[in-house]
C-alpha cells in the first residue's frame, strides 16, 4: 500500500558522526510530522511542516537537530554530532492537511538510531 | 510536565471482556484527542478519535469517552480479541488559534488479551 515509508528502518552509527533520516509521505499528504520515541515513552513531537516550510519546529531539542522539506513531499531529517542520547526510534507521520477531525496523522514504521 | 498521563503501564484482560484504557491531561486548551494503537516494530496507527464537543464516540468495537471537567478520557474494547494485544496510546492536540497540529502522547499502555 502507499503509506508513509521511511529509510533506512535501522541506523547504527558513531558518537559524533552526522546522520540523515529520510521520509516519504503519503501522496497528496500536505502536512508531515517527526516525532522521536524513547524506550518506554510515547512518541515526543520534533517539528511540523505544512507544504515546504517549517510551520512548528519547538519539539527540536538543540541546534543539532535540523529538518528539511525542499520541494514539499520528501522530508530529511538531519542530526549532526551525535550523542548516545539521541538513540531513539525516529516515526514519521502525514496529513492531508493540518489539523483537527478527519486530518489524523498517519505514521510510517520509524527508523531505530542507535548511536554508540 | 507530562500534559498527558496514562497511569497504567499495563493491562491484562480475557478474550472477550471489555478492556479499559485510561487517559489523563492537563492543558484545557487542548481540543482533539485520539488513540493509537502499536504493534512491535511497527508505528502507530489510528484507531479512534473525539473532539472537544463531544463525549462519546463508538466505532464497532471502541468507543472513547471524554470527560472535560475531569479532563479524562478513556477507551473501551468490547469484546476484547486476542489480536487486540498491543500498545495503547492517548494523544491530544490543540489545534484552536494554535497554528500547530502537533500531537502529544501518553507513556502507552500495554494491553495484553489472554485466549
Amino acid at each position: 500500500g502507499a503509506g508513509v515509508s521511511q529509510t533506512p528502518s535501522n541506523k547504527v552509527t558513531e558518537k559524533g558522526k552526522y546522520v540523515e533520516l529520510r521520509c516519504d509521505p503519503i501522496s497528496g499528504h500536505t502536512a508531515l510530522y517527526w516525532y522521536r520515541q524513547s524506550l518506554g515513552q510515547g512518541p515526543e513531537f520534533l517539528i511540523y511542516f505544512q507544504g515546504t516550510g517549517a510551520a512548528d519546529d519547538s519539539g527540536l531539542p538543540n541546534d543539532r537537530f535540523f529538518a528539511v522539506r525542499p520541494e514539499g513531499s520528501v522530508s530529511t531529517l538531519k542530526i549532526q554530532r551525535t550523542e548516545r542520547g539521541d538513540s531513539a526510534v525516529y516515526l514519521c507521520a502525514s496529513s492531508l492537511k493540518g489539523g483537527g477531525p478527519h486530518n489524523e496523522q498517519f505514521f510510517g514504521p520509524g527508523t531505530r538510531l542507535t548511536v554508540l | 510536565d507530562q500534559q498527558v498521563k496514562q497511569n497504567s503501564p499495563s493491562l491484562s484482560v480475557q478474550e472477550g471482556r471489555i478492556s479499559i484504557l485510561n487517559c489523563d491531561y492537563t492543558n484545557s486548551m487542548f481540543d482533539y484527542f485520539l488513540w493509537y494503537k502499536k504493534y512491535p516494530a511497527e508505528g502507530p496507527t489510528f484507531l479512534i478519535s473525539i473532539s472537544s464537543i463531544k463525549d462519546k464516540n463508538e466505532d464497532g468495537r471502541f468507543t472513547v469517552f471524554l470527560n472535560k471537567s475531569a479532563k479524562h478520557l478513556s477507551l473501551h474494547i468490547v469484546p476484547s480479541q486476542p489480536g487486540d494485544s498491543a500498545v495503547y496510546f492517548c494523544a491530544a492536540s490543540g489545534s484552536r488559534g494554535s497554528g500547530t497540529y502537533k500531537y502529544i502522547f501518553g507513556t502507552g499502555t500495554r494491553l495484553k488479551v489472554l485466549a
